[in-house]
């Protein structure tokens, strides 16, 4: 089976940097994405590493260790809009794709 | 917006009842995941369609069905309904089985309530 952690809460101030860390175990690893959810809404996908390294989308970047079974979305240059729950989620070669329970990042002004 | 729709967005029902649950995916997309999402929790993978064929089941006893139609629509059936069966059901649809990111497209979810 597969299983991942996350941390449960992050709190930070506009314009900070967060970094949401996921270490996972699993067998049939194929890659790790990252989602990001409002309250209310649906989870909408925000990066996927297949491969060791740094994936950089405007101010969110993504990084995978397979050998560490590691990886991290960084949060630059924070937005009261970027308040919502973060999912790391594993893509095992069986076509499941296992979510974490989440980080809930609360941006203050 | 993801193109991706579902119906009903909420739904009450009574421990032992049947629920059918729907969900319209993007032109295109050929595979379509359940998911479950308890309050407070990441969602939870029940299983997934590839051209109208189960292909990847979760931890879900099998009163959890799925169906998929060729115009892209997809629904969840959930026999002898259970209290812990409430929860937030989401479908997601991808183009491809497999991706250059794998990017699943998320409706809005129906908010299953059971009493």
């Amino acid at each position: 089976g597969q299983s991942l952690e996350q941390p449960s809460e992050v709190t930070a101030v506009e314009g900070a940097i967060v970094q949401i860390n996921c270490t996972y175990q699993t067998s049939g690893f194929y890659g790790l994405s990252w989602y990001q959810q409002h309250d209310g809404g649906a989870p909408t996908f925000l990066s996927y590493n297949a491969l060791d390294g740094l994936e950089e989308t405007g101010r969110f970047s993504s990084f995978l260790s397979r050998s560490d079974s590691y990886g991290y979305l960084l949060l630059q240059e924070l937005q009261m809009k970027d308040s919502a729950s973060y999912f790391c989620a594993v893509l095992s070669n069986d076509y499941k794709l296992s979510f974490g329970a989440g980080t809930t990042v609360t941006v203050r002004a | 917006e993801t193109g991706v729709t579902q119906s009903p967005t909420h739904l009450i029902k009574t421990r032992g009842q049947q629920v059918t649950l729907r969900c319209s995916s993007q032109s295109g997309h050929n595979t379509v995941s359940w998911y479950q999402q308890a309050l407070g929790q990441g969602p939870q993978f029940i299983f997934q369609y590839y051209r109208e064929e189960e292909n990847g089941r979760g931890n879900f006893p099998p009163r959890f069905s799925g169906l998929q139609f060729p115009n892209y629509s997809s629904e969840l059936n959930v026999n002898a309904l259970e209290l812990d069966d409430s929860a937030l059901y989401l479908c997601a649809s991808s183009l491809v089985l497999w991706g250059a990111n794998n990017e699943q497209f998320f409706g809005p979810g129906t908010r299953l309530t059971v009493l």
